[in-house]
């Protein structure tokens, strides 16, 4: 069974271009979560969703960042413009309602906003 | 608010050396405990859990109780190899809740 998928796995920009960054989750699974991964802040939690519909956008650090889930097997994240402090790894994850809550994670996507 | 509270690192052990990694937690209710692995490059991965108080959750040698007298899931493996190095997360899932704190992690070197 796949896991989660994530495109790109690497990204170089420049800065003030748009990036959007994709996840599709592992089939069955109604919730899926947006992290990000610094050296300096660790692993945030961005946004999650559950059935599609963004649950808790607290994290998204402020309006350049929006994530969309358009259906159960597709969520993006964009960021526009981006900006050389928005350089880390996104990871997507998700899980499904009656487990025990453990998170399934994408291979993440590494941003470089040059 | 729920918090994961771990052990800073980095960790150098040799080969074959016992591995301890604290890790205390702050929630109400009766959450549930995970830890994660990271290697280098890829996404975390569930190591091991346990749902409720006196739980142990095993894996790959690895193991961590659940302790809610002291609030502490200590992750404990006997005779650690090199491979597995990696960065290690504790975590918690409140129940009836799907959002998951992660503490900020702790990296484990072994060397041959």
């Amino acid at each position: 069974d796949a896991g989660v998928i994530q495109s790109p796995r690497h990204e170089v920009t420049e800065m003030g271009q748009e990036v959007t960054l994709r996840c599709k989750p592992i089939s069955g699974h109604d919730y899926l979560f947006w992290y990000r991964q610094t050296m300096m802040r660790g692993l945030e939690l961005l946004i999650y969703f559950n059935n599609n519909v963004p649950i808790d956008d607290s994290g998204m650090p402020e309006d350049r960042f929006s994530a969309k889930m358009p259906n159960a097997s597709f969520s993006t994240l964009k960021i526009q413009p981006s900006e050389p402090r928005d350089s880390a790894v996104y990871f997507c994850a998700s899980t499904r309602t009656g487990g025990f809550h453990e998170q399934f994670f994408g291979p993440g996507t590494r941003l470089t906003v040059l | 608010g729920n918090s994961v509270t771990q052990m800073e690192g980095p960790v150098t052990l040799s080969e074959e050396a016992f591995l301890t990694i604290n890790c205390t937690y702050t929630a109400t209710g009766y959450p549930s405990l995970f830890w994660y692995v990271q290697y280098p490059g890829e996404g975390l991965q569930l190591l091991l859990k346990a749902t409720k108080a006196d739980d142990k959750g095993s894996n790959k040698g690895f193991e961590a109780t659940y302790r809610k007298e002291t609030t502490s899931f200590h992750l404990e493996k006997g005779s650690v190899q090199v491979s597995d190095s990696a960065v290690y997360f504790c975590a918690l899932s409140e129940r009836g809740g799907f959002k998951t704190i992660f503490g900020a992690g702790t990296r484990l070197f072994v060397k041959a």
